[in-house]
């Protein structure tokens, strides 16, 4: 079946550093693939998607690039602000499947001033 | 214009008991899922609404239910509540079945 496997957490970062969180996908099919991010106390937002090879999402400094031949979705940010500090999902639609989304685990990220 | 909603914010109950959680999509949308996220762990589907017809069910047993009515929102009902159904339960609507907006959730904790 559909899967979607992410980097562990946490992972700390000081202000203005890089960004990168590994996303891998299993997937029969062409699927779509999302980042979704979930603030302390409050459900998800999608922060971005891509829904072929080859594209590009893009949103408030993040990117991630859809990669069949390495099956990959990695987000990343040139320079987090504390503010970016939440935990991070990447996800998968596929049509075959009715479009329900499969999440990964999430990624805790934590920005330090 | 209102986002998805999600009614009540919080929920205590104690095992064996019902609970019904309420969702109502953003206008338009015709397509209603349902997520239970267990702490620290991605949300995991549970149904699919469109048009008022299951278009999808998740692996969870037959305690879990759901419908969706004419206009386009939302229950879904759990029955004799376990422990480890205490979760945090998102609703999601979107236009087709497509991209999906998230509500805030409700948090159920079973004791």
């Amino acid at each position: 079946g559909n899967s979607v496997t992410q980097m562990e957490g946490p992972v700390t970062l000081s202000e203005e550093a890089f960004l990168t969180i590994n996303c891998t996908y299993t997937a029969t099919g062409y699927p779509s693939l999302f980042w979704y991010v979930q603030y302390p106390g409050e459900g998800l937002q999608l922060l971005l998607k891509a829904t072929k090879a080859d594209d590009k999402g893009s949103n408030k400094g993040f990117e991630a690039t859809y990669r069949k031949e390495t099956t990959s979705f990695h987000l990343e940010k040139g320079s987090v602000q504390v503010s970016d500090s939440a935990v991070y999902f990447c996800a998968l639609s596929a049509m075959e499947y009715g479009n329900k989304l499969v999440f990964g685990a999430g990624t805790i990220l934590r920005v330090k001033s | 214009d209102a986002g998805v909603t999600q009614s009540p914010t919080h929920l205590i109950k104690t095992r064996g008991q019902h609970v019904t959680l309420r969702c109502s999509p953003i206008s338009g949308h015709k397509s209603v899922s349902w997520y239970q996220q267990v702490l620290g762990q991605g949300p995991q589907f549970i149904f699919q609404y469109y048009e008022k017809e299951e278009r999808g069910r998740g692996n969870f047993p037959d305690r879990f239910s759901a419908r969706q009515f004419p206009n386009y929102s939302s229950e879904l009902n759990v029955n004799a509540l376990l422990l480890g159904d205490s979760a945090l339960y998102l609703c999601a609507s979107s236009l087709e079945v497509y991209e999906q907006f998230f509500g805030p959730g409700t948090r159920l904790t079973v004791l």
